[in-house]
């Protein structure tokens, strides 16, 4: 078992639709929770990042962190095409290396 | 730098030879790491350094893979008798200081092992 699950999709959406990404993890030590969203051909550009649990909201974008079921969320409210690309979940220890989901492409339907 | 640079971008070698990656890291920052992406996955960690040394290099499939980064800033990721198993993206990302977590990353050179 993957030390981090994320359904690869791929997942469609018509534009304006709220969309929600997940990942779940097993190791209790992670405390750093990031979502990189990635255009192809591209290296991944950070969107989002959480210390612990909780919540965080920038714009379209909320974080959700809930540490006791290990389960991470990204929601995209108002999704543009622009949104189109493959979102990574990572997550990390403090100042160890990154731990990555597998990626959910995603593709918003004009 | 403005950001994390990485060259090539793409390079095209034949089983068996050696290459070399080149990653330069946004200016001051002191961590750096190797990823490597293969198609349809995630990046996978490779090779930590804090400045000079290598603090972690636990993620190196095998001793055909070495980076060093001699002055603590430009690091340089050396493959030997590549194989093709070796085709991916490789990625190299810097760390924005202590206390966070927070990883650059750059475009990435995608290597294609013929």
């Amino acid at each position: 078992q993957k030390e981090v699950e994320q359904d690869p999709g791929p997942l469609s959406v018509p534009e304006g639709a709220i969309v929600s990404l997940n990942c779940t993890y097993s190791n209790s030590a992670f405390q750093y929770f990031m979502w990189y969203r990635q255009y192809s051909r591209k290296g991944p550009e950070l969107l989002m990042y959480t210390y612990s649990s909780g919540n965080k909201e920038d714009g379209r974008f909320t974080a959700q962190v809930d540490k006791s079921s290990k389960y991470i969320s990204l929601f995209i409210r108002d999704s543009q095409p622009s949104d189109s690309a493959t979102y990574l979940c990572a997550m990390s220890s403090v100042g160890e290396k990154l731990t990555f989901g597998t990626g959910t492409r995603l593709t918003i339907i004009p | 730098g403005a950001g994390v640079s990485q060259t090539p971008s793409n390079k095209v070698t034949e089983k068996g030879k050696y290459v070399e990656l080149r990653c330069d890291p946004i200016s001051g920052h002191t961590a750096l790491y190797w990823y490597r992406q293969s198609l349809g996955q995630g990046p996978e960690f490779l090779i930590y350094f804090q400045g000079t040394g290598a603090a972690d290099d636990s993620g190196l499939p095998n001793d055909r893979f070495f980076a060093v980064r001699p002055e603590g800033s430009v690091s340089t990721l050396k493959i030997q008798r590549t194989e093709r198993g070796d085709s991916a993206v490789y990625l190299c990302a810097s760390l924005a200081g202590q206390g966070t977590n927070i990883q650059y990353f750059g475009a990435g050179t995608r290597l294609s092992v013929l």
